[in-house]
């Protein structure tokens, strides 16, 4: 999961599974919820999104879940590949504001 | 179709200095936004700009101006830069449907401040 503080949190899978990645947000009022990938030295790159109305939502190898009872939204990435290496983050959308999570860094081993 | 272009992608500055780091997009969105990235914590909004000729505070905007200079084109301006203001800097864009979050955000690929 997700936390704010100097070191990310990191998850590490051989090529070829599949990864999860979860995030925990803050405020119940949100309804809007977008997961990012940053790879190193590049700006944010939009994955996936998902409206509160929604518990799942499907796009090319990547799944997102969202869980608004206990504020959880997870990534799932299938067939985990080198190229999916990076730090991904989640982000919420409250009533006034975009709120960003501090991401995880996942690792794949070939 | 670049996208969101930052310039400069590095910068080194010396304690008092002044700068302005530059964001254009050409995917015609009405806002616009400035974030600072700092290790292990999530991006921080400095400035943002709703619309042409409008632009308002966002989480952190102490020591910084921003210019919202047509549709296209939003700066950050660092006065007097301050060693605590070193960090990742990215612009972001996108077209508000409703409320804020409709559509992702894009964003550039950030400039690197260094501040000694």
């Amino acid at each position: 999961g997700e936390s704010v503080g100097l070191h990310l949190p990191t998850l590490s899978v051989q090529e070829g599974d599949n990864s999860i990645i979860n995030c925990a947000y803050s405020n119940s009022a949100s309804d809007y919820f977008i997961w990012y990938k940053q790879e190193s030295g590049k700006g944010p790159q939009f994955i996936i999104d998902i409206r509160s109305n929604m518990d799942k939502r499907q796009g090319q190898r990547v799944t997102v879940l969202l869980n608004k009872t206990v504020k959880h939204l997870s990534l799932q990435i299938a067939a985990t590949q080198p190229g999916d290496s990076a730090v991904y983050f989640c982000a919420e959308n409250g009533s006034d504001d975009m709120r960003f999570g501090a991401g995880t860094r996942l690792t794949v081993k070939p | 179709n670049a996208g969101v272009t930052q310039t400069p992608k590095f910068q080194v500055l010396k304690t008092g200095q002044s700068m302005t780091l530059q964001c254009a997009q050409d995917m015609n969105h009405n806002s616009m936004y400035w974030y600072r990235q700092d290790p292990g914590m999530g991006l921080r909004l400095i400035y943002y700009s709703a619309s042409e000729g409008t632009t308002d505070k966002g989480e952190v905007p102490n020591g910084y101006n921003v210019s919202r200079l047509n549709k296209r084109e939003f700066s950050l301006r660092l006065e007097s830069a301050a060693p605590s203001q070193t960090s990742v800097y990215f612009c972001a864009s996108h077209s508000r449907h409703g409320n804020w979050g409709n559509q992702p955000q894009h964003f550039g690929d950030g400039t690197r401040l260094s501040i000694l």
